[in-house]
Parts: structure tokens; sequence; C-alpha cells
């Protein structure tokens, strides 16, 4: 199966500054690959699929890039309710797969 | 809008039996494929099942594969996993989840319901 590493595990940040989240894939998955923020109690929500491509009503401060094996999910302004979770996910073969995840906390 | 709403999760013994449903609104369920990904406590995400719209082919977990089926009835739009030869690694709550139209990330997510093997 493809494995996926995200990194840093924890990312202490201020409101206001970048957020850079990476995610390695252990092959190459061309542009499958999802993002998704995840509060406490709550469902992911889908930010970006394909690689760079904005989900439904998620704000231009979210953008991703990436192909083959390497992948970023940037947040160019971190506003306060951006603190959460952020997980990747392939689609690029079964089983589909995600990583072990990024906390964004706040700093 | 789109309404995903799972429900049948509780605490189970160690090899029983459990039923989870998903009940959608706000989208043509018959057009969907449909996912479930679970969750265990204070851990990461993990697929668990695939079903299309067509039902043609389903996909599973290996961790999952011969024990969960996964299954919908259109005309009721719901969505089901039965779960037989649970163990405590199946802890999770577990999330129902649309596929994106096109591609199989996750757009629209249930709010998750709790199951608990232990004895």
């Amino acid at each position: 199966e493809i494995v996926l590493t995200q990194s840093p595990a924890t990312l202490s940040l201020s409101p206001g500054e970048r957020a850079t989240l990476s995610c390695r894939a252990s092959q190459g998955i061309a542009t499958f690959l999802a993002w998704y923020q995840q509060k406490p109690g709550q469902a992911p929500r889908l930010l970006i699929y394909d690689a760079s491509n904005r989900a439904t009503d998620i704000p231009a401060r979210f953008s991703g890039s990436g192909s083959g094996t390497d992948f970023t999910l940037s947040i160019s302004s971190l506003e306060p309710e951006d603190f959460a979770v952020y997980y990747c996910q392939q689609r690029s073969k079964w089983p589909l797969t995600f990583g072990g995840g990024t906390k964004v906390e706040m700093k | 809008q789109v309404q995903l709403v799972e429900s049948g999760g509780g605490v189970v013994q160690p090899g029983g039996s459990l039923r989870l449903s998903c009940t959608v609104s706000g989208f043509t369920f018959s057009n969907y494929g449909m996912h479930w990904v679970r969750q265990a406590p204070g851990k990461g995400l993990e697929w668990v099942a695939f079903i299309p719209y067509d039902e043609v082919s389903k996909y599973y977990a290996d961790s999952v594969k011969g024990r969960f089926t996964i299954y919908r009835d259109n005309s009721k739009n719901t969505l089901y996993v039965q779960m037989n030869s649970l163990r405590a690694e199946d802890t999770a709550v577990y999330y129902c989840a649309r596929k994106l139209d096109g591609y199989n990330h996750f757009d629209y997510w249930g709010q998750g319901t709790l199951v608990t093997v232990s004895s």
C-alpha cells in the first residue's frame, strides 16, 4: 500500500503567520492527493483535492501544490479557526490511505 | 443541503456483530459512490470500505476484508456496513463519506458513530 508521511507532526505558529505542511508518498501518485482539516470532535472537512484544487467554499488562503511524491499544503495567513489537525489522502491506488496528520497549534 | 447521519454504534463484545447505517439527504444518493472511514480514539483516519453508485466493484481495507460488508439501499437513501467478528482494534468512530464526483476523495462527511469493542 502507499504510505503517506506528513511533516512536521506539530507546527506551532501565531495567527497571521504562514503555515507550510508537507506530505510525502512512498511511490509516485501523480496529483491524486487531497487535504482535509479536522477540529476536535468534528468530522474532517475537504480542503484541497487532486493536489491543487480548492473544494467548495474553501477560502483562498488555503493552497495546495506538488506532484509525484512530494506535496505541500500552504495557509497564507493563519486565522484563529485554522488551528486544527490536517491530513493528506491519496487516491492513486487501493487501498486509499491517509497520512498520520499534522497538528497546527497556536504558539 | 447535503446531510449524512450515521447510526448503530455502541458497545459490543469481541467476536460480536454490529450494523451501522448512514442515511443521507440533500443529494441524489443513487448517483454517488460512498465510503466508510474510521478513526480510533486519539488516532488518525483509516479508510475502511467503498461502494460505487452501481455496486459493481466494492473495495475493502485489508484490516476488515472478510469481516465487514458494505452495501446500500438506494430506495431508502441509506448506506450500511455489516461488521462481524469484531476485534478490540475495530474500536473507533465510524464516518460515512460521499465520494467526490469523479475523484476518490471525500467531499461530505457524517458526524460519526462510536463503536466500542470490549468485554
